[in-house]
């Protein structure tokens, strides 16, 4: 079965610089979401999307954007980079609805220098 | 908003024995999901099991079981026969049902615990 797919997988950036994290949900999955997970530390939502539209926002700080695309992918923009924002950052999607499950890529490794 | 604690930052076991991992969570909602997750050294994040609030019976998958209790906001998880490859990080995650308590649409987020490092001794 088609899973969730997030690229590029390892990503390697010096302080300041941009950084794109695209990801590919499952087909016909209608909401997606990021999170970041820092060294040590449990998952923090970020952003999500239901189609195409941003549907919940947590603490996601303002040099980060994302948007959801008219195929349904989506991207998360992070400028000015900080040594702080290296984590692992996962795309997860779902079909909404009450019992439906969100599943999980395999995650972005941030590296910031 | 919700919050999820996992109180055991560790835990180990023997294998072939049994072990249970803690959490507790708050909220105002009389609807939602909780889940466990397991994080490998790979860092992907596997769903062990879901429990949904309104139904009383405890989930059980295989070795893995759950005791929730509804009234006290606990819900830990019990694995039995551990096994090698059960060694993983172990997050309990809460989510809203469809509708929050405004009335509003949730769209599903997840809150996570800290995590349980669980390691299993041969």
């Amino acid at each position: 079965a088609a899973g969730v797919i997030q690229s590029p997988r390892h990503l390697i950036k010096e302080k300041r610089e941009t950084a794109t994290l695209k990801c590919y949900p499952i087909p016909r999955h209608d909401t997606v979401y990021w999170y970041q997970q820092g060294p040590g530390q449990d998952p923090q939502f970020l952003i999500s999307f239901y189609e195409k539209m941003q549907s919940d926002k947590g603490s996601i700080p303002d040099r980060f954007s994302a948007q959801q695309f008219s195929d349904y992918h989506s991207e998360l923009n992070m400028s000015s980079l900080e040594l702080g924002d290296s984590a692992l950052y996962f795309c997860a999607s779902r079909l909404l609805g009450g019992h439906n499950e969100q599943f999980f890529g395999p995650g972005t490794r941030l590296t910031v220098l | 908003a919700q919050t999820v604690t996992q109180s055991q930052p560790e835990m180990s076991v023997q294998e072939a024995e049994t072990v249970t991992l803690s959490c507790t969570y708050d909220t105002s909602e009389s609807d939602y999901y909780l889940f466990w997750y397991k994080q490998p050294p790979s860092r992907q994040m596997i769903l062990v099991i879901r429990q949904e609030a309104y139904k009383q019976q405890n989930a059980t998958e295989n070795r893995f079981s759950v005791n929730f209790q509804k009234a006290a906001k606990s819900f830990s998880l019990k694995i039995s026969d551990s096994q090698l490859g059960d060694a993983a990080m172990y997050f309990c995650a809460y989510r809203s049902s469809t509708y929050d308590n405004a009335g509003g649409t949730s769209y599903g987020k997840l809150t996570f615990g800290q995590g349980t490092i669980l390691t299993v001794h041969p």
